[in-house]
């Protein structure tokens, strides 16, 4: 069956930290894998997504993501946090060919002190 | 070149009343997907039109929930007398034609309460 794992629910880093979300997948075919943000009562923003190519893609605000096919990861990352980089972060994997869901991660929140 | 637009933003209904949250995509965009986030979790795909058409509904609840996107006008998600497991947050996306893979860009959100 089709499913993401998002193994971290919450996560505190310092302002300035690193940062790593985990993200791990299972999929029958060639995934297409996304990573969303959503802040508290607003909609999701695309982070970055992959399709194919090269396995390490850039996001905006300073993102980027690994894709890892003999790991099934895609690990979002970023070398310093921002305060305003506390919000929920979501992956998701998917369409299929012949539906257009998505298949959503349970989430991670992430918390930044100051 | 306005995003993916819901309303109502907030909608307050009773048990056994009705609910119409409406979804007008983004310019160019044909394809409507809805998802519903329920507390505390991640967002579940209930269904996928394209213009006057369904083409996936396999995360419709069986009874009381439907869902059109009719030539003109925006898509509607519809729940009959509803009741109070319905409260949740429920998302409209839209995409352009598909493109297997085509990002899903999704709109802010329809937060319902049922008292």
């Amino acid at each position: 069956a089709q499913s993401v794992t998002q193994p971290d629910i919450h996560i505190t880093v310092s302002e300035g930290a690193s940062l790593e979300l985990r993200c791990n997948y299972s999929y029958g075919a060639t995934p297409y894998l996304f990573w969303y943000v959503q802040s508290p009562g607003q909609g999701l923003q695309l982070l970055l997504k992959y399709f194919s190519g090269d396995t390490l893609v850039q996001g905006i605000k300073g993102f980027e993501a690994e894709f890892k096919r003999s790991q099934s990861s895609f690990n979002l990352r970023k070398p310093s946090v921002h305060w305003s980089d506390a919000a929920e972060y979501f992956c998701a994997v998917g369409p299929s060919s012949n539906t257009g869901k998505l298949i959503f991660g349970q989430g991670t929140t992430l918390q930044v002190k100051p | 070149n306005a995003g993916v637009m819901q309303n109502p933003r907030h909608l307050v209904r009773r048990r056994g009343q009705e609910a119409r949250l409406r979804c007008s995509p983004m310019k160019g965009h044909s394809h409507v997907y809805w998802y519903r986030q329920l507390p505390e979790e991640g967002l579940k795909f209930m269904v996928y039109l394209q213009k006057e058409n369904i083409i996936d509904e396999s995360g419709m609840p069986k009874e009381r929930f439907s869902a059109e996107f009719p030539k003109e006008g925006p898509s509607i998600l519809r729940i009959q007398q509803v009741v109070r497991g319905d409260s949740a947050a429920y998302f409209c996306a839209s995409s352009p034609p598909v493109g297997r893979g085509e990002t899903q860009y999704f709109g802010p959100g329809t937060r319902l309460l049922v008292l």
